[in-house]
């Protein structure tokens, strides 16, 4: 079955130190991974899309890389607005055929930065 | 903003109840896929619809129901609703039927009392 692990669950920072966020996954004919940043109460932001194993991302303190079983968001000097939860996702075929675009998500991490 | 309406943004009904949620994508996109989102499920891929025909299902129940019409906007129908239905519901869209980034609506939280 299809799964998509995000560690940890929630992470507690201070302003301006370094950490990285972990999503593993297990799936057949992965075509691609997401990140999204998610405020309390609001819709999943695009943040990323992966593509291959070895493929980086970046966009302001925000670096997304992948590996064959997982992809890692590291996050350089976070500030307090970073607070947030970050989604991994997963695109994968359907069983029954034909390509689609079904995003398999983990259930987050939960990132606080502190001033 | 991502360019993705969805309205209401809240809704309260009473068990047994139907409802009718509504979404617009972002303009040019054709494809609109229907998230639920609850406290123990996390994010969970209900349905897609790439321009006016249903393109994949996922854990939707039968008693939930979509359609996507020719101006592309989409509707999702929640009818005999039950408490464990409360939750955040989202609709995405993108511009192809498979293999491109979803961008998200803001959401409607449906309470069911």
């Amino acid at each position: 079955e299809d799964q998509v692990t995000q560690s940890p669950e929630a992470l507690r920072l201070q302003e301006g130190e370094s950490s990285s966020l972990n999503c593993s996954y297990t799936v057949s004919g992965l075509r691609g991974l997401f990140w999204y940043r998610q405020d309390p109460g609001k819709g999943p932001e695009f943040l990323f899309t992966l593509y291959s194993a070895g493929e980086e991302k970046e966009k302001e303190r925000l670096k997304a890389t992948l590996t064959k079983k997982e992809s890692f968001l590291h996050i350089t000097a976070p500030k307090p607005e970073d607070s947030a939860t970050y989604l991994c996702a997963v695109q994968v075929d359907m069983n029954y055929g034909g390509a689609t675009n079904k995003l398999i998500f983990g259930t987050g991490t939960l990132l606080a930065v502190q001033p | 903003d991502s360019g993705v309406t969805q309205t209401p943004k809240h809704l309260i009904t009473a068990t047994g109840q139907r409802v009718t949620l509504r979404c617009s994508p972002r303009s040019g996109d054709l494809s609109v896929y229907w998230y639920q989102q609850s406290l123990d499920q996390g994010l969970q891929f209900l349905i897609q619809y790439y321009n006016g025909e249903e393109r994949a299902k996922g854990n939707i129940l039968e008693r939930f129901s979509a359609q996507q019409f020719p101006d592309l906007h989409s509707e999702l129908n929640l009818s005999s609703l039950e408490l464990g239905d409360s939750a955040l519901y989202f609709c995405a869209s993108s511009v192809g039927k498979a293999y491109n980034e979803q961008f998200f609506g803001p959401g409607t939280r449906l309470t069911v009392l």
